[in-house]
């Protein structure tokens, strides 16, 4: 079974510490996603990226960056978090332009700064 | 800029009801449309629909794509307490992956 995984569910942190957010997939997927969701306002994309090294911002890149070092894994990076970033992370793969369906979300890491 | 409208925002209804979810969309080079449902944890696959007029089904849910008035609905007929769920629609252009998504239908099935 294909999995895209997550490395927490849940994360407290504090105001101006750095935060790593993992993201792994097992499917050898050409392209990695990282959204936001947040109640009233749905999936918000952060960055994303179609292959090793490259990244691309989405919709609401400040606040974050990103790496792709190798294939398998995204992450996303909180450079100095603030409360405004507490949301739901969800982590995303998709196989490339080819295939016509949708992504394969991972569980999702719950992120509450304090 | 691309958008993806969903209505209503949330929804309560009894096991057995049939309930219809609105979604509107506005994607450039527009390819597919995408519904998606979400409990507890990650969205999970349900459609995709590219071309107008052909009703996709599973089980209870159907779903259909109007191309001209860019629209698409989720129909769930005999609801059961099981549906209960995030229901998520989102565009996808033609030339990247990305999917641009609603804000979701938080649907409540009471029994």
């Amino acid at each position: 079974d294909v999995k895209v995984t997550q490395s927490s569910r849940y994360l407290v942190k504090r105001t101006g510490e750095k935060v790593f957010l993992e993201c792994v997939q097992d499917m050898d997927h050409e392209n990695m996603f990282w959204y936001r969701q947040d109640p009233g306002l749905g999936l918000r994309l952060i960055y994303f990226s179609y292959d090793v090294k490259m990244k691309e911002k989405g919709d609401i890149p400040e606040g974050y960056s990103v790496s792709r070092e190798k294939k398998e894994r995204f992450s996303l990076i909180l450079e100095s978090a603030s409360t405004n970033q507490t949301s739901m992370y969800l982590c995303a793969s998709h196989p490339g332009a080819r295939n016509l369906y949708g992504y394969t979300f991972g569980s999702g890491t719950r992120l509450t700064v304090v | 800029e691309d958008k993806v409208v969903q209505s209503p925002l949330s929804l309560v209804v009894h096991e057995g009801d049939t309930v219809t979810l609105n979604c509107s969309y506005e994607v450039t080079n527009f390819r597919s449309l995408l519904w998606y449902k979400q409990e507890k944890k990650a969205p999970t696959f349900l459609f995709m629909l590219t071309s107008s007029g052909i009703e996709k089904k599973s089980g209870r849910l159907s779903s259909i794509l109007d191309k001209k008035e860019l629209f698409s609905i989720l129909n769930i007929t005999a609801t059961q307490t099981g549906d209960s769920a995030i229901y998520l629609c989102a565009g996808r252009d033609t030339y990247g992956n990305k999917l641009v998504f609603g804000a979701g239908t938080i649907l409540r099935v009471k029994s």
